[in-house]
């Protein structure tokens, strides 16, 4: 199985600062045929059920707002919140779909310092 | 507008079994792969079982293989996960999610989640 770790397990941010967090695989998750990391990052907020953000490591899903980035290849990934907002306080999973079983990170808290 | 609705959910014993159902519509339910993941109280998210879009692959989480089957009825749009021998540790809001495609990539949907407790 691929393991998904995630870094930091929490992070406070002021609002309008930039918000980085890491995802690292046991094993690349970059399919060669096609050149793309099956990578993606979902955002889970209480009460609401998961939202994906980017998928293919770096792809931006129609609708989530250019703030959030997603950047890295292989084994290593980040997902970017370049100016935290008060509605973007949530738990964010990065999730492998190279191969089964699917997995994802432990998961990274983030807040408003 | 896509959407997906579990039921099923709810308390049973220890060793019991439930059977939980996800409505879709919206789509082409047969052309995309669907998904269960679940999230236990204070956890994370977990993948637990998916099946591709004709119904005829199946894939499971080692914590419920054995234990969990799911399958599709694609004439009547529903995703259905059978689970027996349940356990405290199988206690989660389980979410059905619609695939990015007929093969096994991203969820792009998700239900609202139906919330199975396991508790003498």
């Amino acid at each position: 199985d691929i393991v998904m770790t995630q870094s930091p397990d929490s992070l406070a941010v002021s609002l309008g600062e930039r918000a980085t967090i890491n995802c690292k695989s046991s094993q690349s998750v970059l399919y060669s045929s096609n050149n793309k990391n099956y990578l993606a990052w979902y955002q889970l907020k209480p009460g609401q059920p998961p939202k994906v953000l980017i998928y293919w490591a770096s792809t931006r899903e129609s609708g989530v707002p250019d703030r959030f980035s997603g950047s890295g290849s292989g084994t290593d990934f980040t997902l970017t919140i370049s100016s935290l907002q008060a509605e973007d306080v949530a738990v964010y999973f990065c999730q492998q779909f190279y191969s089964t079983p699917l997995t994802f990170g432990g998961g990274t808290k983030v807040e408003i310092k | 507008e896509v959407q997906l609705l579990e039921s099923g959910g709810g308390l049973v014993q220890p060793g019991g079994s439930l059977r939980l159902s996800c409505a879709a519509s919206g789509f082409s339910f047969s052309s995309y792969a669907m998904s269960w993941v679940r999230q236990a109280p204070g956890k994370g998210l977990e993948w637990v079982s998916a099946i591709s879009g004709g119904g005829e692959s199946t894939y499971y989480a080692d914590s419920v293989k054995g234990r969990f089957t799911v399958s599709r009825d694609n004439s009547k749009n529903t995703l259905s996960l059978q689970m027996n021998s349940l356990r405290a540790e199988d206690t989660a809001m389980y979410y059905c999610a619609k695939d990015y495609s007929t093969g096994l990539y991203y969820s792009d949907y998700w239900g609202q989640g139906t919330q199975v407790t396991v508790s003498s």
